[in-house]
Protein backbone atom coordinates (compact mmCIF):
# COMPACT_ATOMS: atom_id res chain seq x y z
CA UNK A 1 0.00 0.00 0.00
CA UNK A 2 0.81 3.68 -0.41
CA UNK A 3 0.71 6.13 2.65
CA UNK A 4 2.11 9.60 2.98
CA UNK A 5 1.79 11.46 6.35
CA UNK A 6 1.89 15.40 6.88
CA UNK A 7 0.89 17.30 9.66
CA UNK A 8 -2.76 19.14 8.95
CA UNK A 9 -1.49 22.60 10.09
CA UNK A 10 0.88 24.41 11.26
CA UNK A 11 1.53 28.09 12.27
CA UNK A 12 4.60 30.50 12.11
CA UNK A 13 5.96 33.79 12.98
CA UNK A 14 7.25 36.14 9.93
CA UNK A 15 10.97 36.14 9.88
CA UNK A 16 11.30 32.60 11.36
CA UNK A 17 12.17 28.99 9.97
CA UNK A 18 9.65 25.96 9.83
CA UNK A 19 9.97 22.77 9.03
CA UNK A 20 7.10 20.34 7.72
CA UNK A 21 7.85 17.07 7.73
CA UNK A 22 6.77 13.75 5.98
CA UNK A 23 6.86 10.59 6.17
CA UNK A 24 6.00 7.72 3.78
CA UNK A 25 5.37 4.11 3.15
CA UNK A 26 5.34 3.20 -0.05
CA UNK A 27 5.52 -0.29 -2.69
CA UNK A 28 8.38 1.69 -4.54
CA UNK A 29 10.32 4.92 -4.61
CA UNK A 30 11.73 7.14 -7.64
CA UNK A 31 11.52 10.07 -5.93
CA UNK A 32 10.36 12.90 -3.48
CA UNK A 33 8.80 16.09 -4.46
CA UNK A 34 7.68 18.84 -2.62
CA UNK A 35 4.88 21.62 -3.67
CA UNK A 36 3.50 24.71 -2.67
CA UNK A 37 -0.52 25.50 -3.36
CA UNK A 38 -2.45 28.64 -2.86
CA UNK A 39 -5.73 28.01 -1.77
CA UNK A 40 -7.78 27.39 -5.73
CA UNK A 41 -4.85 28.05 -7.73
CA UNK A 42 -2.56 25.23 -9.16
CA UNK A 43 0.51 23.51 -7.47
CA UNK A 44 4.00 24.61 -8.03
CA UNK A 45 7.12 22.60 -7.51
CA UNK A 46 9.53 23.52 -4.67
CA UNK A 47 12.04 20.92 -4.44
CA UNK A 48 13.17 17.33 -5.63
CA UNK A 49 14.96 14.69 -3.80
CA UNK A 50 16.16 11.23 -5.34
CA UNK A 51 19.53 10.70 -3.38
CA UNK A 52 19.60 11.16 0.63
CA UNK A 53 20.88 14.31 2.10
CA UNK A 54 19.64 17.70 1.90
CA UNK A 55 18.99 20.01 -1.30
CA UNK A 56 19.08 24.13 -1.30
CA UNK A 57 17.32 25.98 -2.94
CA UNK A 58 17.36 29.79 -1.54
CA UNK A 59 15.05 29.80 1.37
CA UNK A 60 13.76 26.76 0.73
CA UNK A 61 15.54 23.26 1.75
CA UNK A 62 14.49 19.84 1.51
CA UNK A 63 15.86 17.07 3.44
CA UNK A 64 15.61 12.82 2.66
CA UNK A 65 16.16 9.71 4.21
CA UNK A 66 15.14 6.83 2.80
CA UNK A 67 16.04 4.15 5.29
CA UNK A 68 13.80 5.89 7.96
CA UNK A 69 10.46 6.87 4.83
CA UNK A 70 11.14 10.92 5.87
CA UNK A 71 11.66 14.08 4.36
CA UNK A 72 11.04 17.59 5.73
CA UNK A 73 10.81 20.87 4.04
CA UNK A 74 12.62 24.15 5.54
CA UNK A 75 11.49 27.37 4.84
CA UNK A 76 13.27 30.12 6.39
CA UNK A 77 12.84 33.96 6.28
CA UNK A 78 9.07 33.23 6.57
CA UNK A 79 7.33 36.06 4.60
CA UNK A 80 3.26 36.58 4.43
CA UNK A 81 3.21 34.96 1.04
CA UNK A 82 4.74 31.60 1.75
CA UNK A 83 1.24 30.83 3.48
CA UNK A 84 -0.23 28.31 1.55
CA UNK A 85 -0.38 24.28 2.02
CA UNK A 86 2.70 22.37 0.93
CA UNK A 87 2.31 18.78 -0.41
CA UNK A 88 4.62 16.34 0.02
CA UNK A 89 4.77 13.41 -2.92
CA UNK A 90 6.23 10.06 -4.04
CA UNK A 91 6.79 8.99 -7.18
CA UNK A 92 6.37 5.35 -8.18
CA UNK A 93 9.07 3.19 -9.27
CA UNK A 94 7.39 0.41 -11.00
CA UNK A 95 7.58 2.22 -14.07
CA UNK A 96 4.29 3.74 -14.07
CA UNK A 97 6.10 7.26 -12.66
CA UNK A 98 2.61 8.06 -11.03
CA UNK A 99 2.72 10.70 -8.45
CA UNK A 100 1.38 9.87 -4.93
CA UNK A 101 0.54 13.08 -3.12
CA UNK A 102 0.01 13.46 0.63
CA UNK A 103 -2.91 15.75 2.29
CA UNK A 104 -0.75 18.55 2.37
CA UNK A 105 0.17 21.26 5.30
CA UNK A 106 -1.61 24.00 5.22
CA UNK A 107 0.67 26.64 6.94
CA UNK A 108 -0.18 29.97 8.25
CA UNK A 109 2.60 33.11 8.96
CA UNK A 110 1.55 35.57 11.03
CA UNK A 111 2.70 38.99 11.24
CA UNK B 1 1.93 30.15 -16.58
CA UNK B 2 3.08 26.41 -16.38
CA UNK B 3 2.18 25.87 -19.77
CA UNK B 4 -0.71 23.57 -19.19
CA UNK B 5 -3.57 24.39 -20.28
CA UNK B 6 -6.89 23.51 -18.99
CA UNK B 7 -10.81 24.02 -20.46
CA UNK B 8 -12.91 24.76 -19.03
CA UNK B 9 -12.05 26.88 -15.99
CA UNK B 10 -15.42 26.85 -14.20
CA UNK B 11 -18.52 24.32 -15.03
CA UNK B 12 -21.36 23.88 -13.33
CA UNK B 13 -23.96 20.87 -14.46
CA UNK B 14 -26.50 18.95 -12.68
CA UNK B 15 -26.87 15.22 -11.34
CA UNK B 16 -26.59 12.47 -13.59
CA UNK B 17 -25.11 14.98 -16.78
CA UNK B 18 -21.62 14.27 -18.34
CA UNK B 19 -18.80 16.53 -18.98
CA UNK B 20 -15.88 16.64 -20.60
CA UNK B 21 -12.65 18.36 -18.90
CA UNK B 22 -10.22 19.35 -21.82
CA UNK B 23 -5.93 19.53 -20.78
CA UNK B 24 -3.31 20.40 -23.29
CA UNK B 25 -0.26 19.42 -22.05
CA UNK B 26 3.30 21.54 -22.01
CA UNK B 27 4.82 21.73 -25.91
CA UNK B 28 7.17 18.79 -25.73
CA UNK B 29 6.06 16.92 -23.39
CA UNK B 30 4.34 12.91 -23.32
CA UNK B 31 3.25 12.43 -20.70
CA UNK B 32 -0.58 13.81 -19.00
CA UNK B 33 -1.57 12.81 -15.27
CA UNK B 34 -5.14 13.69 -13.96
CA UNK B 35 -5.94 14.60 -10.55
CA UNK B 36 -9.36 15.13 -8.21
CA UNK B 37 -8.98 17.72 -5.16
CA UNK B 38 -11.62 17.34 -3.22
CA UNK B 39 -12.54 20.99 -0.69
CA UNK B 40 -9.64 20.64 1.83
CA UNK B 41 -8.55 17.00 0.25
CA UNK B 42 -5.45 16.02 -1.63
CA UNK B 43 -5.09 15.57 -4.77
CA UNK B 44 -5.97 12.15 -5.63
CA UNK B 45 -4.17 10.23 -8.57
CA UNK B 46 -7.27 9.12 -11.42
CA UNK B 47 -4.69 8.23 -14.16
CA UNK B 48 -1.56 8.70 -16.16
CA UNK B 49 -1.04 8.42 -20.15
CA UNK B 50 2.59 8.51 -21.67
CA UNK B 51 2.17 9.31 -25.82
CA UNK B 52 -1.43 7.93 -26.39
CA UNK B 53 -0.72 5.06 -23.49
CA UNK B 54 -2.25 4.72 -20.18
CA UNK B 55 0.72 3.79 -18.11
CA UNK B 56 -1.08 3.99 -14.76
CA UNK B 57 -4.57 3.98 -12.64
CA UNK B 58 -5.42 5.23 -9.66
CA UNK B 59 -8.71 5.69 -8.14
CA UNK B 60 -10.61 6.53 -10.88
CA UNK B 61 -14.26 5.60 -10.77
CA UNK B 62 -15.95 3.64 -13.80
CA UNK B 63 -17.99 6.30 -13.98
CA UNK B 64 -14.89 8.11 -15.28
CA UNK B 65 -12.68 7.54 -18.26
CA UNK B 66 -9.93 9.23 -20.26
CA UNK B 67 -7.79 9.77 -23.51
CA UNK B 68 -4.98 10.94 -24.53
CA UNK B 69 -4.97 11.48 -28.42
CA UNK B 70 -2.80 11.69 -31.35
CA UNK B 71 -1.50 15.45 -30.77
CA UNK B 72 -0.99 14.56 -27.13
CA UNK B 73 -4.35 16.55 -26.03
CA UNK B 74 -6.35 14.80 -23.26
CA UNK B 75 -9.95 14.38 -22.43
CA UNK B 76 -11.38 13.26 -18.73
CA UNK B 77 -14.44 12.49 -19.43
CA UNK B 78 -17.10 12.18 -15.84
CA UNK B 79 -20.72 10.76 -16.45
CA UNK B 80 -23.85 9.99 -14.18
CA UNK B 81 -22.59 12.57 -12.69
CA UNK B 82 -22.66 12.59 -8.64
CA UNK B 83 -23.25 15.67 -6.05
CA UNK B 84 -19.97 14.32 -4.70
CA UNK B 85 -18.05 14.63 -7.90
CA UNK B 86 -17.90 18.08 -7.29
CA UNK B 87 -14.33 19.19 -6.77
CA UNK B 88 -11.49 21.10 -8.55
CA UNK B 89 -9.88 18.53 -11.66
CA UNK B 90 -6.25 19.61 -12.16
CA UNK B 91 -3.94 17.75 -15.13
CA UNK B 92 -0.33 17.67 -14.94
CA UNK B 93 2.17 16.73 -17.47
CA UNK B 94 5.76 15.89 -18.00
CA UNK B 95 8.56 15.38 -20.70
CA UNK B 96 8.24 11.48 -19.78
CA UNK B 97 7.60 10.64 -16.53
CA UNK B 98 11.00 10.87 -14.86
CA UNK B 99 12.00 14.45 -15.35
CA UNK B 100 12.45 16.47 -12.31
CA UNK B 101 8.53 17.81 -11.78
CA UNK B 102 4.97 17.64 -13.56
CA UNK B 103 4.00 20.45 -14.09
CA UNK B 104 0.13 21.26 -13.76
CA UNK B 105 -2.24 23.26 -15.47
CA UNK B 106 -4.87 26.10 -13.77
CA UNK B 107 -7.47 23.26 -12.87
CA UNK B 108 -10.98 22.88 -14.03
CA UNK B 109 -13.51 23.70 -11.13
CA UNK B 110 -17.00 21.40 -11.44
CA UNK B 111 -19.81 21.61 -9.23
CA UNK B 112 -22.70 19.23 -9.56
CA UNK B 113 -25.75 20.51 -8.54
Amino acid sequence: GQNIDQPTEMTATEGAIVQINCTYQTSGFNGLFWYQQHAGEAPTFLSYNVLDGLEEKGRFSSFLSRSKGYSYLLLKELQMKDSASYLCAVRDSSGTYKYIFGTGTRLKVLA
Amino acid sequence: DSGVTQTPKHLITATGQRVTLRCSPRSGDLSVYWYQQSLDQGLQFLIHYYNGEERAKGNILERFSAQQFPDLHSELNLSSLELGDSALYFCASSVDGQGPTIYFGEGSWLTVV
